[in-house]
């Protein structure tokens, strides 16, 4: 059975910056691009970033790039997202998700993690 | 960026109906088109890809169909389980990978 369970959200002060992870377990992790999603309280489903499964295609939103930065490590199977100069707008939980294919272009979400809220306020 | 626009964004229905549901893309996505469905919270599950391929597991229920700009999510008997929030969501060409703003399904 896949499971992402991920970890590392809080409350930050804008400006400021954290580290999410997701650790995965289930399925070949290296077979599989991963993918983080958001969702503000409330709000829709909101594609943040992708990396493929093997590091050598990682995309990113619009409205993150440049701010946050995707990695994944294949030998411990797991994703992390380095947030920094967090903005209150970027307050959302944050879900891991599996892909169904390997290329971190065209996703399809086939797993999701339980979420990690983030709350960026001062 | 292909933007998604679902219709309706809510609706209320009675256990054993036939609901659809549908997703307009701002341009041609061809069949480049995902659904999920989420409880309240829940992580979003994911049920239809490439428009009308069922996820392994997801009841034959539902259906999708459509490809180009129109989409139609179908649950042919609404069962109380099926109450929940759905999204569509493209997956054609470059990022990003937009959804829908979702559809509510409420019971009646």
């Amino acid at each position: 059975e896949v499971q992402l369970v991920e970890s590392g959200g809080g409350l930050v002060q804008p400006g400021g910056s954290l580290r999410l992870s997701c650790a995965a377990s289930g399925f070949i992790f290296d077979d599989y691009a991963m993918h983080w999603v958001r969702q503000a309280p409330g709000k829709g489903l909101e594609w943040v970033s992708g990396i493929s499964w093997n590091s050598d295609n990682m995309v990113y939103a619009d409205s993150v790039k440049g701010r946050f930065t995707i990695s994944r490590d294949n030998v411990k199977n797991s994703l992390l997202l380095q947030m920094n100069s967090l903005r209150p707008e970027d307050t959302a939980f944050y879900y891991c998700a599996k892909d169904m294919n390997s290329g971190a272009t065209a996703p399809s979400f086939d797993s999701w993690g339980q979420g990690s809220l983030v709350s960026v306020s001062s | 960026d292909i933007q998604m626009t679902q219709s309706p964004s809510s609706l209320s229905a009675s256990v054993g109906d036939r609901v659809t549901i549908t997703c307009r893309a701002s341009q041609n996505i061809r069949r480049y088109l995902n659904w999920y469905q989420q409880k309240p919270g829940k992580a979003p599950k994911f049920l239809i890809y490439a428009a009308s391929s069922l996820q392994s597991g997801v009841p034959s229920r539902f259906s999708g169909s459509g490809s180009g700009t129109d989409f139609t999510l179908t649950i042919s008997s609404l069962q109380p389980e099926d109450f929940a929030t759905y999204y569509c969501q493209h997956y054609y060409n470059t990022p990003p990978y937009t959804f829908g703003r979702g559809t509510r399904l409420d019971i009646k």
